[in-house]
Parts: structure tokens; C-alpha cells; sequence
């Protein structure tokens, strides 16, 4: 079984300022890994997706994260923030085959 | 191309009543998934299916019932409801499951049963 670990449920920062939304995982077969984002009063939408090779994915609209195998994390980040970016944010892992388990999301607010 | 598409969007019940949630996906997918999201709670999985004909049970099934008769259509039927189903449902479609399918998510259902 896996599990998924968001580790902050709110982050308040100002617009052009850097964030980082955390994620830990715990799982004991390889997974897949996603962020999700989810824009007030719309459905999930997927940001981007680590597979294999490199570490490191980015998204169209400039939010990476950096799949670290040891630390069992997948760190979303962002160097600096719009306020359209304001959303909730999910974290989700999936075995090879098998279901999509979603962490408790973070609520990312922008303030100008 | 509609992706998927949810109807009813906000919903009121009253305890006990019934009611029935649709969902109708354009893209041809096998896979089709019904998620509850309560506050702090991320999503949880209620009952997918992977074909017409074929549901199985997700991680909170209790006090739902699906049917998947054709491969557009999943709806979700809640029988009896309870303050406790008081949630945002989402339904969800992808190819196949597993591996980097992309789940692609309806626009939500917001229930409140009082």
C-alpha cells in the first residue's frame, strides 16, 4: 500500500516571492508520481508527472519538482509566484498498476 | 470534446432522500472513477470501474452504489443519505489504469445533506 504525506496544509506567500509545497511518500513497490492542481471551483488538473530519468520536471507554467528517492519526497516548487497560481495543490502516487492515492493537499494563496 | 462532464453541480438532500450523480466521459476511456474531497482529507477513491459491465469497490464505498452500462456513463447513486455524505464528488477517466495514464477529473458535484 502506499501512502502520501503533504506536509502543509496552507502557505500564505506574496506574489514574486519563491515557495515550495511539500510531499513525502511511503510505498513498498516503485510509484509514479504527480501534482496535481485544482483552481477554485474546477475539477483536479494534472501539473506534471515524474516517471523515470531525471529527477528534476517541469511544468508549461514554470512550477518544478525533484524526485528524491531517499527521502521518499517530491517536492513542488516554484522560484517565483503569480497570483493566478493561487489553488490547491495535491501530491499523488501510483505503483506501476494499481490506483492513484492522493495526499490531504495545500491550499497555496498569493497575496499581492 | 466535452472531457468529462458532471451534472447536477450543487445539490441540497435532505436526510434520507436519494438522489443520482452523473457523469458522461467523450473520450472513449476504459477506466472511470468515482473520488469524495472533504476539507483536509485529499481524495478518496469511492468506486471505479474498469469497463461496461465491471465496477468494484474503492476505498469508501459505504452508502453508494454504481452501475457503468455503457463507456460513456458512470453514475453514482447514493441511496438514504446522510449528514455524513456532505462532500464534493468528483468523477474521473482514463485509458487504462496504472503507470503515467493521466486521470482526467469532471468539474465536481457539491453535495450538502442536511
Amino acid at each position: 500500500a502506499q501512502s502520501v504525506t503533504q506536509l502543509d496544509s496552507q502557505v500564505p506567500v506574496f506574489e514574486e516571492a519563491p515557495v515550495e509545497l511539500r510531499c513525502n511518500y511511503s510505498s513498498s513497490v516503485s510509484v509514479y508520481l504527480f501534482w496535481y492542481v485544482q483552481y477554485p471551483n474546477q475539477g483536479l488538473q494534472l501539473l506534471l508527472k515524474y516517471l523515470s530519468g531525471s529527477t528534476l520536471v517541469e511544468s508549461i507554467n514554470g512550477f518544478e519538482a525533484e524526485f528524491n528517492k531517499s527521502q521518499t519526497s517530491f517536492h513542488l516548487r516554484k522560484p517565483s509566484v503569480h497570483i493566478s497560481d493561487t489553488a490547491e495543490y495535491f501530491c499523488a502516487v501510483r505503483p506501476s498498476y494499481g490506483k492513484l492515492t492522493f495526499g490531504q493537499g495545500t491550499i497555496l494563496t498569493v497575496h499581492p | 470534446n466535452a472531457g468529462v462532464t458532471q451534472t447536477p453541480k450543487f445539490r441540497i438532500l435532505k436526510i434520507g432522500q436519494s438522489m443520482t450523480l452523473q457523469c458522461t466521459q467523450d473520450m472513449n476511456h476504459n477506466y472511470m472513477y468515482w473520488y469524495r474531497q472533504d476539507p483536509g482529507m485529499g481524495l478518496k477513491l469511492i468506486y471505479y470501474s474498469v469497463g461496461a459491465g465491471i465496477t468494484d469497490k474503492g476505498e469508501v464505498p459505504n452508502g453508494y452504489n454504481v452501475s457503468r452500462s455503457t463507456t460513456e456513463d458512470f453514475p453514482l447513486r447514493l441511496e438514504l443519505a446522510a449528514p455524513s455524505q456532505t462532500s464534493v464528488y468528483f468523477c474521473a477517466s482514463s485509458y487504462y489504469q496504472g503507470g503515467d495514464n493521466e486521470q482526467f477529473f469532471g468539474p465536481g458535484t457539491r453535495l450538502t445533506v442536511l
